[in-house]
């Protein structure tokens, strides 16, 4: 039973369409996460929110949006893709503020042609 | 600019020998630390966690190194398995509020059998 999951787990999709990730977790963690691994192998965050509410929004372009229906979800979508969205994206959640550490999802391949 | 960096991207051991994986950082604040460990496919697991009041910490065949004054840390593995092969990960955070892990950029292990 997977704690952290992610859907789809492959995205392949054309410049200028919008997409989503969804990410769900069934561990009861309060704090989810979105990091982003780059061609460079750069695993940088992206977003967190904790109860539902955003506490972490690096800069990111405002094509990203987050949305976090509850604790237990927190999606990604992304408007007018482009080339260099392409990255493998990775949700994580918490318990509290991280003290022990994230549980990662097995990820998305997003690449953009 | 690169907070936390491993700088050597990867690392072959015979089986049974130790293996040391490096990490160093540039930010004096960090003062929380952790490893991780990735499977092709998979997400990044977490594996051992070093706080800046400790200078060492031991979990099995894990043992994480922190050496404060020259902003580095390793991780040594021993004995090394074969199921030890993967891209290990250290990342860092300040140790306070909701705690924003930097990640490096990754350290393939090989274990040789």
């Amino acid at each position: 039973d997977t704690a952290v999951s992610q859907t789809p787990k492959y995205l392949v999709t054309q410049m200028g369409n919008d997409k989503s990730i969804k990410c769900e977790q069934n561990l009861g963690h309060d704090t989810m996460y979105w990091y982003k691994q780059d061609s460079k192998k750069f695993l940088k965050i992206m977003f967190s929110y904790n109860n539902k509410e955003l506490i972490i929004n690096e800069t990111v372009p405002n094509r990203f949006s987050p949305k976090s229906p509850d604790k237990a979800h927190l999606n990604l979508h992304i408007n007018s893709l482009e080339l260099g969205d392409s990255a493998v994206y990775f949700c994580a959640s918490s318990q509290g503020q991280g003290g022990y550490g994230y549980t990662f999802g097995s990820g998305t391949r997003l690449t953009v042609v | 600019d690169q907070q936390v960096k491993q700088n050597s991207p990867s690392l072959s051991v015979q089986e049974g020998r130790i293996s040391i994986l490096n990490c160093d950082y540039t930010n004096s604040m960090f003062d929380y630390f952790l490893w991780y460990k990735k499977y092709p496919a998979e997400g990044p697991t977490f594996l051992i966690s070093i706080s800046s009041i400790k200078d060492k910490n031991e979990d099995g065949r894990f043992t994480v190194f922190l050496n404060k004054s020259a902003k580095h840390l390793s991780l040594h593995i021993v004995p090394s398995q074969p199921g030890d092969s993967a891209v290990y990960f250290c990342a860092a955070s300040v140790a306070s509020g909701t705690y924003k892990y930097i990640f490096g950029t990754g350290t393939r292990l090989k274990v040789l059998a």
